[in-house]
């Protein structure tokens, strides 16, 4: 069983430019988020898709947008990329809906963004 | 709100000490708390869980006990191995917030032989 998949592994891009990242979630697994983490820091939410919506937002501005496809894969895509932008991005998935009695979540290995 | 604050890091040992990891919390209603780690260039792995107050949770020597008094949840091992070596995180999530984690700012363990 493949556990949570990211591409690409490493990604340079430059200002101004867009981006988008990939996620296959763990088998079974229908909701997933997306983190940022900042060097030395620890992930910040932000967002959350479920039923190919988003669902919740954390607190990171329009130029981060999503998308979940029908096989609850996910992208991340950010535009007009700022030097700020450089981190490590995580995805996660988990399963919602009835049954489900506690809330864990399976980390993938990440994307690593560098923005000149 | 929801928030977690853990013991700055760098923590340094020698194998064999004995691991204390210190992890606060501020949540409205009763969430769930983790400990995830993570090794250099990977990312996040579930350590240990625990669901409610005064569950422990445990995995591979390392303990951490929910304790509502205290809103505290630190993470012990009796004995370090180099292997250890890793950012811990300390995380909170309440289930009925659309499973959103709230994460510490992570604390660095170096274990020297």
């Amino acid at each position: 069983d493949a556990g949570v998949t990211q591409s690409p592994t490493h990604l340079i891009k430059t200002r101004g430019q867009q981006v988008t990242l990939r996620c296959s979630p763990k088998s079974g697994h229908d909701t997933v988020s997306w983190y940022q983490q900042a060097l030395g820091q620890g992930p910040q939410f932000i967002f959350q898709y479920y039923e190919e919506e988003e669902r919740q937002r954390g607190n990171f501005p329009d130029r981060f947008s999503g998308h979940q496809f029908p096989n609850y894969s996910s992208e991340l895509n950010v535009n007009a990329l700022l030097l700020g932008d450089s981190a490590l991005y995580l995805c996660a998935s988990s399963r919602r809906g009835a049954g489900v009695t506690y809330n864990e979540q399976f980390f993938g290995p990440g994307t690593r963004l560098t923005v000149l | 709100g929801n928030s977690v604050t853990q013991m700055e890091g760098p923590v340094t040992l020698s194998e064999e000490a004995f691991l204390t990891i210190n992890c606060t919390y501020t949540a409205t209603g009763y969430p769930s708390l983790f400990w995830y780690v993570q090794y250099p260039g990977e990312g996040l792995q579930l350590l240990l869980k625990a669901t409610k107050a005064d569950d422990k949770g445990s995995n591979k020597g390392f303990e951490a006990t929910y304790r509502k008094e205290t809103t505290s949840f630190h993470l012990e091992k009796g004995s370090v191995q180099v292997s250890d070596s890793a950012v811990y995180f300390c995380a909170l999530s309440r289930i009925d917030n659309f499973n959103k984690f709230y994460f510490g700012s992570g604390t660095k363990l170096n274990v020297k032989p």
